[in-house]
């Protein structure tokens, strides 16, 4: 089965500074892979997906994320952090039968 | 963009009653819908994939008598928690791909579900 990790449980970075959440993968085949973001008491929101193609991938907010065969990654970056960027990212994965599999999780804190 | 609507967002019920929850997919036609479980500071556990006029295909270790699951419709999926215990409190999300724009999975806002 296809899967992902995310190491860090919380990750903590002055605004204007650079982030970068991390994510590895495993999985048999070509991997289909997503960023989420997730608001105190709510739903997710897409981020970003790599299927194929550039490896580096741009997506809303100012997010990109850089697919990484050799290392099997796919880390979350931004350029320049932001106070309202805090919040709980997830890095997923597509598995057999269209479904999602999520990894634990990241928490964002952006310090002011 | 495609949006997926879950209702309510709270519910508080007494514990042995069951509780209902609904997903639509507002603008779009939704065969596949799935419904995901989130536990406190924890990650998104896939409980159900939800199939339009068929069975839900459950998740290993999830129990379907607790958990039904219902996919009338293009458009709505409900999901109720039969004789819902303490331990069932939880937020549930559910998610539908929208194939006819983007392929897109868009996601509910979600359900709190609070069990006294």
């Amino acid at each position: 089965a296809q899967s992902v990790a995310q190491p860090e449980d919380q990750v903590n970075v002055a605004e204007g500074n650079p982030l970068t959440v991390k994510c590895t993968y495993s999985v048999s085949g070509n991997p289909y892979l997503f960023w989420y973001v997730q608001y105190p008491n709510r739903g997710l929101q897409f981020l970003l997906k790599y299927i194929t193609g550039d490896n580096l991938v741009k997506g809303s907010y100012g997010f990109e994320a850089e697919f990484n065969k050799s290392q099997t990654s796919f880390h979350l970056k931004k350029p320049s952090a932001l106070v309202s960027d805090s919040a709980l990212y997830f890095c997923a994965v597509r598995d057999i039968g269209d479904k999602i599999i999520f990894g634990k999780g990241t928490r964002l804190h952006i310090l002011p | 963009g495609a949006v997926v609507s879950q209702h309510p967002s709270r519910v508080i019920c007494k514990s042995g009653t069951s509780v209902k929850i609904e997903c639509r997919s507002l603008d779009f036609q939704a065969t596949t819908m799935f419904w995901y479980r989130q536990f406190p500071k924890q990650s998104l556990m896939l409980m159900a994939t939800s199939n339009e006029g068929s069975k839900a295909t459950y998740e290993q270790g999830v129990e379907k008598d607790k958990f039904l699951i219902n996919h009338a419709s293009l458009t709505l999926s409900t999901l109720t928690v039969t004789s819902a215990h303490p331990e069932d409190s939880s937020f549930y999300i559910c998610s539908a791909r929208d194939w006819g724009a983007t392929g897109e999975l868009f996601f509910g806002e979600g359900s709190r579900l609070t069990v006294l």
